[in-house]
């Protein structure tokens, strides 16, 4: 059974201090990684696309890796706005498996 | 551009209770579609999902049905609601002609049974 596991659960953060998230994953035969925004209340906004190890892919201060086994989204320089829980989900079929999400808080 | 609804936004029912969420998705054709339920603390679980009109694949058994009677519209019903029903429904479309594609989501609904 495909398995995502984050971390950490919470994570506070003062503004202008760079962290990262990690997403470990165990997947048969993996179509993409996926990683999300959510904010209370509201759906997942995707964010990026990983289909192979050794990819990267960048939006303003965040920056998502991926290698064999896990992922790291790297948020450099955060703002308050990106307050948030971030989710990261693997593909295999139609079928996406969701951690349970990092909420990331970040003072001003 | 593609956009996504699902209404209503909340909804509160009694035990027992029939239960009928929709959702429709707008400047696409033959999306993909998904129905996933979201537990406070937990991900996002996948209860349905649909590659065309009339077809179905369920994930998890539960006394939840979908159907899709249009190509870009996707119901969840019940006839008789369980208080482990309750929980943040999402709906989510992608592009049909893959199955890797990056879903996109719709804001919800928040179902509570009393």
């Amino acid at each position: 059974e495909d398995q995502v596991t984050q971390s950490p659960e919470a994570l506070r953060l003062q503004e202008g201090e760079s962290s990262s998230l990690n997403c470990s994953y165990t997947v048969s035969g993996l179509r993409g990684l996926f990683w999300y925004r959510q904010d209370p209340g509201k759906g997942p906004e995707f964010l990026f696309t990983l289909y192979s190890a050794g990819e990267e892919k960048e939006k303003e201060r965040l920056k998502a890796t991926l290698t064999k086994k896990e992922s790291f989204l790297h948020i450099t320089a955060p703002k308050p706005e990106d307050s948030a829980t971030y989710l990261c989900a693997v593909q295999a079929g139609y079928k996406l498996s969701f951690g349970a999400g990092t909420t990331v808080t970040v003072r001003a | 551009s593609q956009t996504i609804h699902q209404w209503p936004a909340t909804l509160v029912q009694p035990v027992g209770s029939p239960l009928s969420l929709e959702c429709t998705v707008e400047g696409t054709s033959n999306p993909n579609l998904y129905w996933y339920r979201q537990a406070a603390g937990r991900g996002l679980q996948l209860l349905f999902y649909s590659v065309g009109i009339g077809q179905i694949s369920s994930e998890v058994p539960q006394n939840l049905s979908a159907s899709r009677p249009q190509d870009r519209q996707f119901i969840l019903s019940s006839k008789k609601l369980l208080l482990s029903d309750s929980g943040f429904y999402l709906c989510a479309w992608s592009v049909g002609s893959s199955s890797n594609q990056p879903q996109h989501f719709g804001d919800g609904t928040r179902l509570s049974i009393l």
